[in-house]
């Protein structure tokens, strides 16, 4: 079974812009999660998606948002960049049913750098 | 909310030798407790998780034990080997609506051959 998958592996924005980070979860995974890790801040939960709803937020500005498809596929929105944006951005998917629900998986990340 | 306190932040270790990671959480109702390992350029690897109606659980060369009562779990990693090399997270989640993962700091594990 192929793992998660997150694209593009790496970007460069300038200040300002705004860019969307794709994740495919496991197959047969309904709920994927999202999160930023930095050096400083380590790895930090942005939000939750589970059946195309946002079902947990973490302590992020607003211009951090995220979506889901009714395939599970998930986006995340960064929007007016900023230098601090610059970090590691992870997708993890789990299944949220049997016994293995809790369970979560991470992609690879996305490493957004912004100058 | 949660906090998750993590010890220590390295750690180094002689192959062969027993690696033991320490993990304190705050909130009671915490009740999934992941590891993750995380090589570098790589995103963080599930290697054992406990639940907490379970007081130690075990796979290969790799255990974790919890204690509810003091509200601290523990990662061991015996006959430790290079690659093993990595950071490795503890994290605590509530889990009864959702996933919202709180993680340790992390510990960079160095094995040295």
């Amino acid at each position: 079974k192929a793992g998660v998958t997150q694209t593009p592996r790496y970007l460069i924005k300038t200040r300002g812009q705004q860019v969307t980070l794709s994740c495919s979860p496991i197959s047969g995974h309904r709920s994927v999660s999202w999160y930023q890790q930095t050096p400083g801040q380590g790895l930090q939960f942005l939000f939750e998606y589970f059946s195309e709803t946002q079902r947990n937020k973490g302590n992020f500005p607003g211009r951090f948002s995220g979506r889901q498809f009714s395939n599970s596929r998930s986006e995340m929105n960064v929007s007016t960049l900023e230098l601090g944006d610059s970090a590691l951005y992870l997708c993890a998917s789990s299944q949220n049913a049997g016994p293995n629900s809790y369970e979560q998986y991470f992609g690879p990340g996305t490493r957004l750098t912004v100058t | 909310g949660e906090n998750v306190e993590q010890h220590p932040s390295t750690l180094s270790v002689q192959e062969g030798d027993s690696a033991v990671i320490k993990c304190t959480y705050s909130d009671s109702a915490s009740n999934y407790f992941p590891w993750y390992k995380q090589e570098l350029g790589k995103g963080p690897q599930l290697i054992i998780d406990i639940r907490s109606n379970v007081g130690e659980k075990k796979d290969q060369r790799i255990a974790v034990t919890l204690n509810k009562t003091a509200k601290h779990f523990s990662l061991h990693i015996t006959e430790t080997q290079p690659e093993d090399s990595a950071v490795y997270f503890c994290a605590a989640s509530l889990n009864n609506y959702g996933q919202n993962f709180v993680f340790g700091p992390g510990t960079r594990l160095s094995v040295l051959p």
